[in-house]
């Protein structure tokens, strides 16, 4: 199965400042097959991005996805309050469909 | 407007079986343009997919190798739902589950259930 590796792990900013989050995987993703997910306590994970760049419905521009094989990014420009939260990437090109293990964005 | 909405208990047994409902509103579980999947995350945060039902045609399921031996997940056409079982669950089971549509548009994990904490413990 493909591992996908997060980092980092725990990013802490503040509001106004750019976020960088990272996805390595194991082995190539199939047709850019990724995506990214946020997640806030006692919520379902809510999709952000589909085909390692397109974003899903709803979801504002400042909100970036970038990358293809094994090496994508999730670009925050401006965090708002609201952007705090653990973000997950996935994979969906080969089953078993597989996340990574989160980057927990908090305030600084 | 697509919802999901799970049922099912809450707490479960070791070595019983778990059993999980997920009722589906504004699309059909025999769609032809998207998979029902049951999702589960651990305590520690970690999401783990566990296996998918959906037709084409015909129906069938793919699952994934951890749970293999343990699982089914099946559609109820009449009631339009589908449902997960988990056979022989021991304490390394507890997590909360997700009911997750996939579609074929884009393929992403748009819809989720509300989630359901499944806690095994005698």
């Amino acid at each position: 199965e493909i591992v996908l590796t997060q980092s980092p792990g725990t990013l802490s900013l503040s509001p106004g400042e750019r976020a960088t989050l990272s996805c390595r995987a194991s082995q190539s993703v199939s047709s850019s097959y990724l995506a990214w997910y946020q997640q806030k306590p006692g919520q379902a994970p809510r999709p952000l991005i589909y085909g390692a760049s397109s974003r899903a419905t709803g979801i504002p521009d400042r909100f970036s996805g970038s990358g293809s094989g094994t090496d994508f990014t999730l670009t925050i420009s401006r965090l708002e309050p609201e952007d705090f939260a653990v973000y997950y990437c996935q994979q969906y090109g080969y089953l078993p469909y597989t996340f990574g293990q989160g980057t927990k964005l908090e305030i600084k | 407007h697509v919802q999901l909405q799970q049922s099912g208990p809450g707490l479960v047994k070791p070595s019983q079986t778990l059993s999980l409902t997920c009722a589906i509103s504004g699309d059909s579980v025999s769609s032809n343009s998207a998979t029902w999947n049951w999702i589960r995350q651990s305590p520690s945060g970690g999401l783990e997919w566990l296996g998918r039902t959906y037709y084409r045609s015909k129906w069938d399921n793919d699952y994934a190798l951890s749970v293999r031996s343990r699982i089914t997940i099946s559609p109820d056409t009449s009631k339009n739902q589908f449902s997960l079982q988990l056979n022989s669950v021991t304490p390394d089971d507890t997590a909360v589950y997700y009911c997750v549509r996939r579609n074929d548009y884009n393929y992403v994990f748009d819809y989720w259930g509300q989630g359901t904490l499944v806690t095994v413990s005698s």
